[in-house]
């Protein structure tokens, strides 16, 4: 069965601070997707970055990079020189994506980041 | 290019009633998804709908339905509302196997039961 686990619940970290969001998922297939999501109040679900199961290599985009390891299910998230416009909750997610399976998302439970002037 | 909207952003029910949210998907896309959002929580796929057919299911009790009409524009429908189906409800579109080329999400209807 398909699990995503986001251990922290809530983070608080002073502004210009590196922040690390960390996920854990299972999944049986060899072919998936991982997902991070930002949720500012407003409540839509921002779109940060899509990763398949077979591209393992890292990516940074400006202040955000992503760790994707296959050996331990980890697809964790971190935010470089924290500002607080970083303020949300961060959503990790897996999909099995395939045109002919089960494609739902599913979505941990979320880590509420606190970025503080 | 307009991405999906939901209809409308909030809403009271009483409990007992029925309610109907509506999604437009990003022009486009084919799929539409729907997904409930407790508070706190993370949000849970309730079904998705492809060639105005349900394609996926997730558990949810047959209160909630759903329909998707021929511009792919869909409807979620709760029957005899509980309290506990107070939460944001999000929409997603996609092209159909949404893994491969991305889901967008819309902003959300507030549902809340009293």
């Amino acid at each position: 069965a398909q699990k995503v686990t986001q251990a922290q619940t809530e983070i608080s970290v002073v502004e210009k601070e590196d922040v690390t969001l960390d996920c854990v998922y299972e999944t049986r297939d060899t072919t998936y997707y991982l997902f991070w999501y930002k949720q500012p109040p407003s409540g839509e679900l921002v779109f940060l970055i899509r990763r398949n199961s077979f591209d393992e290599q890292n990516e940074i985009s400006g202040r955000y990079s992503w760790n994707f390891q296959k050996s331990t299910s980890s697809f964790n998230f971190t935010i470089t020189a924290s500002q607080v416009v970083d303020s949300a909750v961060y959503f990790c997610a897996l999909s099995e994506g395939d045109m002919n399976r089960d494609d739902k998302i599913i979505f941990g439970k979320g880590t509420r980041l606190h970025i503080l002037p | 290019d307009a991405g999906v909207t939901q209809s409308p952003t909030h809403l009271i029910k009483t409990r007992g009633q029925q309610v109907t949210l509506r999604c437009s998907p990003k022009s486009g896309h084919d799929t539409v998804s729907w997904y409930q959002q407790a508070l706190g929580q993370g949000p849970q796929f309730i079904f998705q709908y492809y060639e105005e057919e349900e394609r996926q299911r997730g558990n949810f009790p047959d209160r909630f339905s759903g329909h998707q009409f021929p511009n792919y524009s869909s409807e979620l429908n709760v029957n005899a509302l509980l309290l506990g189906d107070s939460a944001l409800y999000l929409c997603a579109s996609s092209l159909v196997g949404g893994g491969v080329y991305g889901y967008t999400f819309g902003s959300g209807t507030r549902l809340t039961v009293v």
